[in-house]
């Protein structure tokens, strides 16, 4: 499977943990996306990575969230001890290129559940 | 601040018909416009993409227009099948440089009927 690869798939955490998904591009992809869809919302951009670069971090929370995209290996997007309005879908979209004509292949998202 | 509108939020058609999903945005400044379809428990398949300079776009029964003046956007569906039914999702690619950020609509919940 070359598309866009989520794991884990459903996550459950308790208040105060943290929550750490992952994301590997599409084969010859190196920019990512996260987006957040709450329940009953559309998607929301937060994030935009290129290898080891934040490109445009304006949709993140100000606190507890961070995302990498390191040199080797797949963009992580950690949510450090999550309370309960951090349960949503996060999704992880690739492009092949930061130009605007590219256009974006979704996971399957993560399913974040907080107890 | 762009926002991004999708009508009807629901929809339930009985199969064969032809149907229109509406999408309207408040700014025109756009590099391009994408619609995806959504499954249940899963992530967003592509169907379209119209760049800004283009009026419309066509993929088997699928037909996406785009009148960038205005600010809308229709994806029109052909003889309409049950499994066409899923969450229709329009997104814009604004200009502002910063890459490639799209703001979504919520979406129509088409349901194609037997």
């Amino acid at each position: 499977n070359a598309g866009v690869m989520q794991n884990p798939r459903h996550l459950v955490r308790r208040r105060g943990q943290e929550a750490r998904l992952r994301c590997s591009p599409m084969k010859g992809h190196s920019h990512v996306y996260w987006y957040r869809q709450l329940p009953e919302e559309g998607l929301k951009f937060m994030v935009y990575l290129q290898k080891e670069n934040i490109i445009d971090e304006s949709g993140m929370p100000k606190e507890r969230f961070s995302a990498e995209f390191p040199k080797e290996g797949p963009s992580i997007l950690r949510i450090q001890q999550v309370v309960r309005g951090d349960s949503a879908a996060y999704f992880c979209a690739s492009s092949s290129g930061g130009s605007d004509n590219q256009p974006q292949h979704f996971g399957d998202g993560t399913r974040l559940s907080i107890l | 601040k762009q926002e991004v509108t999708q009508i009807p939020a629901a929809l339930s058609v009985p199969e064969g018909e032809n149907l229109v999903l509406n999408c309207s945005f408040t700014d025109s400044a756009i590099y391009n416009l994408q619609w995806f379809r959504q499954d249940p428990g899963k992530g967003l398949t592509s169907l379209l993409l119209i760049q800004s300079s283009q009026r419309e776009q066509t993929s088997g029964r699928l037909n996406a227009s785009l009148d960038k003046s205005s600010g809308r956007s229709t994806l029109y569906i052909a003889a309409s099948q049950p499994g066409d039914s899923a969450t229709y999702l329009c997104a814009v690619n604004r200009l502002t440089g910063g890459g490639n950020k799209l703001t979504f609509g919520t979406g129509t919940q088409l349901k194609v009927e037997l």
